[in-house]
């Protein structure tokens, strides 16, 4: 089983001010047509998830782009450039190269 | 508009069974995988099941091997997930996701 490890686990950040959260995998997420298999998901309070991002950095659509994703290997980041309240909540990274397998999360609160 | 809409969750004891269902609109249903994801209170996200467009093939969690079945009617736009054998490990709320759409999840509780 793949592991996901997200640091930090939670983050307090200032609106307007840049936030950043990492995720590790425990084997490369690169696959066999030369994708990576990495997707970031937001968790507001009381919603279910909503995709932000996949293939590591291609926003959703409709998503702002103040996120960005980056990243290779087993080795990505998360970036908002600048935090509004309407972003706070659990950001969870996630894996499909083998199966499906969610980071633990790290929450973002002002 | 994309809706996935989850139904089926109820409060049973250990040992039994229940049904759980998702309606799907607002795009081709039957040429899209689907999966259940579940998340316990409180907890992160587990992905509980896999099923391809033709159900061809499916996976399972190996926490839920064994006692879910995953199914899906692509005439009626729905996903399908019978639960056996429930435990109050298998406590939560239970999604139905495309992994781009997700629905707002059914409540299933395990308790004596």
């Amino acid at each position: 089983e793949i592991v996901m490890t997200q640091t930090p686990l939670s983050l307090s950040v200032t609106p307007g001010h840049p936030a950043s959260m990492s995720c590790k995998s425990s084997q490369s997420l690169l696959n066999k047509d030369g994708k990576t298999s990495l997707y970031w998901y937001l968790q507001k309070p009381g919603q279910p998830p909503q995709l932000l991002m996949y293939e590591v950095s291609t926003r959703f659509s409709g998503v702002s782009d103040r996120f960005s994703g980056s990243g290779s290997g087993t080795d990505f980041t998360l970036k908002i450039s600048r935090v509004q309240a309407e972003d706070v909540g659990v950001y969870y990274c996630m894996q499909s190269l083998q199966f499906i397998t969610f980071g633990g999360g790290t929450k973002v609160e002002i | 508009e994309v809706q996935l809409v989850e139904s089926g969750g109820a409060l049973v004891r250990p040992g039994e069974s229940l049904r759980l269902s998702c309606a799907v609109s607002g795009f081709t249903f039957s040429s899209y995988s689907i999966n259940w994801v579940r998340q316990a209170p409180e907890k992160g996200l587990e992905w509980v099941s896999y099923i391809s467009s033709s159900s061809s093939t499916i996976h399972y969690a190996n926490s839920v091997k064994g006692r879910f079945t995953i199914s899906r009617d692509n005439d009626k736009n729905s996903l399908y997930l019978q639960m056996n054998s429930l435990t109050p490990d298998d406590t939560a709320i239970y999604y139905c996701t495309t992994m781009d759409y997700w629905g707002h999840g059914t409540l299933v509780s395990v308790s004596s």
